[in-house]
């Protein structure tokens, strides 16, 4: 156990839907990560947050976004949903930046049917 | 830009032989970092190792070997008289900063 959670485990929906993800960081670390993890384009760095600020960007889709809380939980939000947003997203976290090691949760696979 | 390559897409050994992931990486920055992660069945991605540029030395824990080469950008990663357990999939990954750059992974069959 890694020490980070992510809910929910499994997400079903339909093309056009909305979908938010949520991610607890583990204690005391300030940076959260997402990534996504799909069969075509493998595992893909989307966006970073460090206590409450965005730090870096990947090829995240507008139609996608995110924020880190006060309490330093992350939320990803997936909007427009289309077919080829199915795939494994994973948050990961990390004490601080510049290259401590991250630590991955268990992902939410979404299925966009 | 930063690039790992992991060219080996599945490797298939029978239980108790040893095995050798190739991890070849292309980056400008003097200050980098390697990583490890094992992806089980399961699915989660399970921390390994984590190397810093600066810093060559081979490491061993258990069953498991890290070769750190600079000259030759490669950080390749051993299994031992491997077992059925160890059967996952393998990601070499890279960052200078923050986000993790990923190689393909390698799929590793391991049969009893």
């Amino acid at each position: 156990d890694s020490g980070v959670t992510q809910t929910p485990k499994h997400l079903i929906t339909a093309t056009g839907q909305r979908v938010t993800l949520r991610c607890s960081p583990r204690s005391g670390d300030l940076s959260v990560y997402w990534y996504q993890q799909s069969l075509d384009q493998g595992l893909q760095f989307l966006i970073q947050y460090y206590n409450g600020e965005e730090r870096a960007k990947g090829n995240i889709l507008e139609r996608f976004s995110a924020q880190q809380f006060p309490d330093l939980h992350s939320e990803l939000n997936l909007s427009s949903l289309e077919l080829g947003d199915s795939a494994l997203y994973f948050c990961a976290s990390s004490p601080r930046v510049g290259g401590d090691t991250q630590y991955f949760g268990p992902g939410t696979r979404l299925t966009v049917l | 830009a930063q690039k790992v390559t992991q060219a080996q897409t599945e490797i298939s050994v029978v239980e108790k032989e040893d095995v050798t992931l190739d991890c070849v990486y292309e980056t400008r920055d003097t200050t980098y970092y390697l990583f490890w992660y094992k992806q089980p069945p399961s699915g989660e991605l399970v921390f390994l190792i984590r190397r810093n540029s600066f810093d060559e030395q081979n490491e061993i824990s258990g069953r498991y070997s890290w070769n750190f080469q600079k000259s030759t950008s490669s950080f390749n990663f051993t299994i031992t008289a491997s077992q059925v357990v160890d059967s996952a999939v393998y990601f070499c990954a890279l960052t200078n900063r923050d986000k993790l750059v990923f190689g393909a992974g390698t799929i590793l069959r391991v049969k009893s």
